[in-house]
């Protein structure tokens, strides 16, 4: 089915440990994102890339890199986890402005850092 | 910096109640106001609104845009327990080039 898809759906971490979440879309979408859902914090921004080759940090981007090296994958790597990276991880697209078009979800990740 | 807040935080009505929910934004060079549903997984889009004024209805579900005052509300009426959610309003810039700005979001229980 064509939509965003993000793997692993749940990951458990040991502090220190790096690990890559994978975000692939197939709807051809320049506008992709990574989001961060906290209990009571709704969706906080963590990077983001209006096409390949070009990302920018949202609003809270430290302990994590991203890379668009085509249009279809966003993945995001964390360096060296932390317990405050205990959090469900959205990815969104867009086909064009998200103003214009608003975004498509992935079901998410639930990543447990002990 | 861009803000979005929503009111109230939680509620929780009896199937049959409508209910108002509230998104105040504050968003440099304004240009949208989206709203979304947030089940148990990811959100999905209910509205975008551009213009003031203008109401954008879907079945039970309606919702209005005040420019002026900076403002957003999303209404349901005759609420039934599908209805309970997490509702997450977003404010999108002129430009659109820069992602949507979310507010905490209301979370919405409908008791039988």
């Amino acid at each position: 089915n064509a939509g965003v898809t993000q793997t692993p759906k749940f990951q458990v971490l040991k502090t220190g440990q790096s690990m890559t979440l994978q975000c692939a879309q197939d709807m051809n979408h320049e506008y992709m994102s990574w989001y961060r859902q906290d209990p009571g914090m709704g969706l906080r921004l963590i990077h983001y890339s209006v096409g390949a080759g070009i990302t920018d940090q949202g609003e809270v981007p430290n302990g994590y890199n991203v890379s668009r090296s085509t249009t279809e994958d966003f993945p995001l790597r964390l360096l060296s986890a932390a317990p405050s990276q205990t959090s469900v991880y959205f990815c969104a697209s867009s086909y064009g402005r998200p103003s214009s078009y608003g975004y498509t979800f992935g079901s998410g990740t639930r990543l447990t850092v002990v | 910096e861009d803000k979005v807040v929503q009111s109230p935080l939680s509620l929780v009505v009896h199937e049959g109640d409508t209910v108002t929910l509230n998104c105040s934004y504050e968003v440099t060079n304004f240009r949208s106001l989206l709203w979304y549903k947030q089940e148990k997984k990811a959100p999905t889009f209910l509205f975008m609104l551009t213009s003031s004024g203008i109401e954008k209805k879907s079945g039970r579900l309606s919702s209005i845009l005040d420019k002026k005052e900076l403002f957003s509300i999303l209404n349901i009426t005759a609420t039934q327990t599908g209805d309970s959610a997490v509702y997450l309003c977003a404010g999108v810039d002129y430009s659109g080039n820069t992602p949507l700005v979310f507010g905490k979001g209301t979370r919405l229980s409908v008791i039988a």
